[in-house]
């Protein structure tokens, strides 16, 4: 069973719009992480944010902000005011407390286009 | 800091020869994990490492594949002999601790022709 849901497949926007990135994740575990990463047209896969399942407060990093919502199991990403640098696939992972802890699963990605 | 060195940054190979793909991870991070990206199945995590010993290989697709870390600064991951089945983007990451932000090198694209 997929354990993070990432709807969305692709977004395409222009410049300066809002864009929010959907993630759905399942666990039975209580104690569990969350994360994003960015992975830009040049490969790389870059960290953004990680988030335990004890601290719901949402986060705003500048333009980049995330939303964790226990009630209904999702963790949204939000780019204000989004740039052309903003173009990326950006994937939703999961670490669970079980047995398998160390692994990271991820979500398909969604690929963002913003257009100038 | 110098992040997560991976080489070589490509590598095209031919059906049956063996490819050997290497990984600095950052100093001081005690878990290293090796992960495969196709547009089909996504991001696979294949091995990891934690303090140089393998702690799960369930992800290994086939015997065909195999890692080792030698040291707390280098490991590597073969593939004898390659198929074309095999061309993806292969990921090092290293985390500093279990459940930790993982960080990720800039992968090798491998290419099995």
């Amino acid at each position: 069973a997929q354990k993070v849901t990432q709807a969305q497949t692709e977004i395409s926007v222009v410049e300066k719009e809002d864009v929010t990135l959907d993630c759905v994740y399942e666990t039975r575990d209580t104690t569990y992480y969350l994360f994003w990463y960015k992975q830009p047209p040049s490969g790389e896969l870059v960290f953004l944010i990680r988030r335990n399942s004890f601290d719901e407060q949402n986060e705003i990093s500048g333009r980049y902000s995330w939303n964790f919502q226990k009630s209904t199991s999702s963790f949204n990403f939000t780019i204000t005011a989004s740039q052309v640098v903003d173009s990326a696939v950006y994937f939703c992972a999961l670490s669970e407390a079980g047995l398998n802890d160390y692994k990271l699963s991820f979500g398909a990605g969604t690929t963002v286009t913003v257009r100038a | 800091d110098a992040g997560v060195i991976q080489s070589p940054r490509h590598e095209v190979t031919e059906m049956g020869q063996e490819v050997t793909l290497r990984c600095k991870p950052i100093s001081g991070h005690d878990y290293l994990f090796w992960y495969r990206q196709t547009m089909m199945r996504g991001l696979e995590l294949l091995i990891y490492f934690n303090n140089n010993v393998p702690i799960d290989d369930s992800g290994m697709p086939e015997d065909r594949f195999s890692a080792k870390m030698p040291n707390a600064s280098f490991s590597t991951l073969k593939i004898q002999p390659s198929e074309p089945r095999d061309s993806a983007v292969y990921f090092c990451a290293s985390s500093a601790q279990i459940k930790k932000e993982q960080y990720f090198g800039p992968g090798t694209r491998l290419t099995v022709t």
